[in-house]
């Protein structure tokens, strides 16, 4: 069964350090996302992307936040300067369409020290 | 109340029996998934009910969708120990974004 891949599965960084969590949707799904889950909280919509820009981002994601899709594979959240409220886990999803379920990720558990 | 709210906040049964939770949401949808959580794991849809859909099946789970009282509920049938997770219902409406509730803690005990 396709997968969406995450890489890494933990980062640890210190803040004020910009971090890079990358993904890889599944291959001929359309729509991709991040989604980030504060330990024992709710998961937490971060931004969509579609047709190679943004669709819709949330209020945390704030300048310090920003998506890529460099090479129609791989799909990556930057982080710029990393405060320690940003440790969370990071979940990346992929749809094929709207109305269709999401394909998520093990996630990213970053840790900001 | 929130946005794609569960209750009950946590539910624990034995082996065999049917476990039942309720989600609860606040605007209009155009439909509403459940997922489950493993422990530190990552998010697996299970299912998806539109919204002019008012019940839905899939192996030993049961949705309904009542729009009129804006809630959902998932039932899970002759629940086993692997059955134990934390599971949520998220909402789509008008955009692509799922707005999740904060989910019932299913224990399933052998």
């Amino acid at each position: 069964e396709p997968e969406v891949t995450q890489t890494p599965s933990h980062q640890v960084t210190q803040m004020g350090q910009e971090v890079i969590l990358r993904c890889v949707p599944i291959s001929n799904h359309l729509y991709f996302y991040w989604y980030r889950q504060i330990l024992g909280q709710k998961v937490e919509f971060l931004v969509s992307f579609y047709n190679n820009e943004i669709s819709e981002k949330s209020e945390i994601f704030d300048d310090q936040f920003s998506v890529e899709r460099p090479d129609g594979s791989n799909f990556t959240l930057k982080i710029r300067s990393t405060k320690l409220e940003d440790s969370a886990m990071y979940f990346c999803a992929s749809s094929l369409s709207l109305n269709y379920g999401y394909t998520f990720g093990s996630g990213t558990r970053l840790t900001v020290v | 109340s929130q946005q794609g709210e569960e209750d009950p906040q946590a539910l624990s049964i034995q082996e065999g029996e049917n476990a039942t939770m309720n989600c609860s949401y606040k605007t209009s949808i155009n439909n509403l998934q459940w997922y489950r959580q493993n422990s530190g794991r990552g998010l697996v849809h299970l299912i998806l009910i539109r919204s002019n859909e008012r019940e839905k099946h899939s192996g030993r789970l049961r949705v309904t969708l009542d729009t009129s009282k804006k809630s959902s509920s998932l039932l899970i049938t002759a629940s086993r120990a692997a059955d134990t997770a934390s599971y949520f219902c998220a909402s789509q409406g008008g955009s692509e974004k799922l707005v999740f509730g904060k989910g019932t803690k299913l224990t399933v005990n052998p």
